[in-house]
C-alpha cells in the first residue's frame, strides 16, 4: 500500500462550485498532517495544516480522521485562480520524513 | 518574510557529469530535505538532514547522492555521474523542530543531456 494516496484527478469543477479532495495514509504514527499547492513547474506551497479538531481558512475546511486515515480538503466558492494540483502531506513526528501524495490536479472552469 | 533559496534555478549538464545543487535554508530551521518531481509526476522523498547527519534517505537516493551542509548556511546536493533519468526539478525545504510545515526552494530545473 502506498504511504500516500489521493486521486489524481483531474477534478473539472466550475467557477463557484464547492470541491472536496480525499487523501489516505497508511502509516498510523503520521503524526502532521498539511495540504500544500502548487501549480504548473512551481514549487509546492502551503495551503494549510491540518488539525484533528479540523480547521478553516476563509473558503478552505480541513479534516483529519485519524480512525480512518484520511485527510479531506474542502473549497467552497472555487475561484479561477484555485486551479492547481493540491498535495496532501502525511509527516512523522520526528520530522525525519515527510511524505507527499501524488497530488489532485483541479481545474476550475469560468 | 524568510525563503528557502535555490542556484542555479537551470542547470543543463552532459550524462556523466557531476552537478552540485545549492541552497540557503531559512537561517532558524534545523531539518532540511531534498526532493525531486520529474516532469508530470510526483514530488519524491531523497533525503532529510538533521545535525549535521542524514537521518533518513529513500531507495532513490543512492551513491551517487550526497549531501552537505559545510558552512552552516549552505544546504548542496550533489549528483556524482549525471544520468539522464536525473532530469527533474530538485527541490530543496527545510523546518523548523516539530511538526510544523516545511518551506520549498523556488526549485533547479536539472536537464541531463
Amino acid at each position: 500500500r502506498k504511504e500516500v494516496e489521493q486521486d489524481p484527478g483531474p477534478f473539472n469543477v466550475p467557477e463557484g462550485a464547492t470541491v472536496a479532495f480525499n487523501c489516505t495514509y497508511s502509516n498510523s504514527a503520521s503524526q502532521s498532517f498539511f495540504w500544500y499547492r502548487q501549480d504548473c513547474r512551481k514549487e509546492p506551497k502551503l495551503l494549510m495544516s491540518v488539525y484533528s479538531s479540523g480547521n478553516e481558512d476563509g473558503r478552505f475546511t480541513a479534516q483529519l480522521n485519524r480512525a480512518s486515515q484520511y485527510i479531506s480538503l474542502l473549497i467552497r466558492d472555487s475561484k479561477l485562480s484555485d486551479s492547481a494540483t493540491y498535495l496532501c502531506v502525511a509527516g512523522m513526528n520526528r520530522d525525519d520524513k515527510i511524505i507527499f501524495g501524488k497530488g489532485t490536479r483541479l481545474h476550475i472552469l469560468p | 518574510e524568510p525563503e528557502v533559496t535555490q542556484t542555479p534555478s537551470h542547470q543543463v549538464t552532459q550524462m556523466g557529469q557531476e552537478v552540485i545543487l545549492r541552497c540557503v535554508p531559512i537561517s532558524n530551521h534545523l531539518y532540511f530535505y531534498w526532493y525531486r518531481q520529474i516532469l508530470g509526476q510526483k514530488v519524491e522523498f531523497l533525503v532529510s538532514f538533521y545535525n549535521n547527519e542524514i537521518s533518513e534517505k529513500s531507495e532513490i537516493f543512492d551513491d551517487q547522492f550526497s549531501v552537505e551542509r559545510p558552512d552552516g548556511s549552505n544546504f548542496t546536493l550533489k549528483i556524482r555521474s549525471t544520468k539522464l533519468e536525473d532530469s527533474a526539478m530538485y527541490f530543496c525545504a527545510s523546518r523548523l523542530q516539530g511538526p510544523t510545515e516545511a518551506f520549498f526552494g523556488q526549485g533547479t530545473r536539472l536537464t541531463v543531456v
